[in-house]
């Protein structure tokens, strides 16, 4: 059974920081998504990552996956307060038709 | 209407209540999905539909029972049920030909409360 770790958990930052969320997964995965949630909505995505050594980026947030190592990064560059939200990344078990998620970083980002 | 949208946004029931969720996509997906978000756990997949028929079915009580009417359509219906069943419940959709492969279109969820 595939099972997806996150860390940390919660993480409190300053604006003009940067910080890495980390994604673990345990099994052979075929690709790996990050989504956004802000309080009180829904979860959009912001990348897909299909292979080893693909790294996607999108404004202050890029994202990158190791398949070897199983870990994805999702690296904050500068971070600013619009960027407070939790944050999961899920993994696709490459045998099966589940996405499964793990339980999300809450990013506080103060000013 | 866009996306994904689930209704009713937020629901209130007793144990003895029966209610549904209800889900429409208008993305063209062919594929439809429950999740169950609780408090501090990571989303739970409950069920998932391609093309209409059930795929998945993640060990979910026979509490909760989905419908699948069309591809755009996707009911949870729910009885009995217990405190611990509180939760936001997440509809997505999404579209291929590898069910649970594809990125996934989120709805706004239904903040369930049950008395």
């Amino acid at each position: 059974e595939l099972k997806v770790e996150q860390n940390p958990l919660f993480l409190s930052m300053q604006e003009g920081k940067n910080y890495t969320i980390y994604c673990n997964y345990s099994t052979t995965s075929d690709r790996l998504y990050w989504y956004r949630q802000d309080p009180g909505k829904s979860l959009e995505s912001l990348f897909v990552l299909l292979s080893n050594g693909a790294v996607k980026q999108e404004g202050r947030l890029m994202a990158s996956l190791d398949t070897k190592a199983r870990l994805s990064t999702l690296h904050i560059t500068a971070a600013v307060h619009d960027l407070s939200a939790t944050y999961f990344c899920a993994a696709h078990e490459a045998s099966g038709s589940r996405l499964t998620f793990g339980e999300g970083t809450q990013l506080t980002v103060n000013p | 209407e866009t996306g994904v949208t689930q209704t009713p946004r937020h629901l209130v029931m007793g144990m003895t209540n029966k209610k549904s969720l209800k889900c429409e996509q208008h993305l063209g997906h062919n594929a439809m999905y429950w999740y169950k978000q609780s408090a501090k756990k990571p989303l739970e997949l409950m069920f998932v539909y391609s093309l209409e028929e059930r795929v998945e079915n993640n060990s979910v009580p026979s509490r909760f029972s989905p419908e699948c009417p069309n591809s755009s359509h996707l009911f949870l219906h729910l009885h009995t049920l217990q405190p611990e069943d509180s939760a936001l419940y997440l509809c997505a959709s999404s579209q291929g030909d590898r069910v649970g492969k594809e990125t996934q279109y989120f709805g706004p969820g239904t903040r369930l409360l049950v008395l």
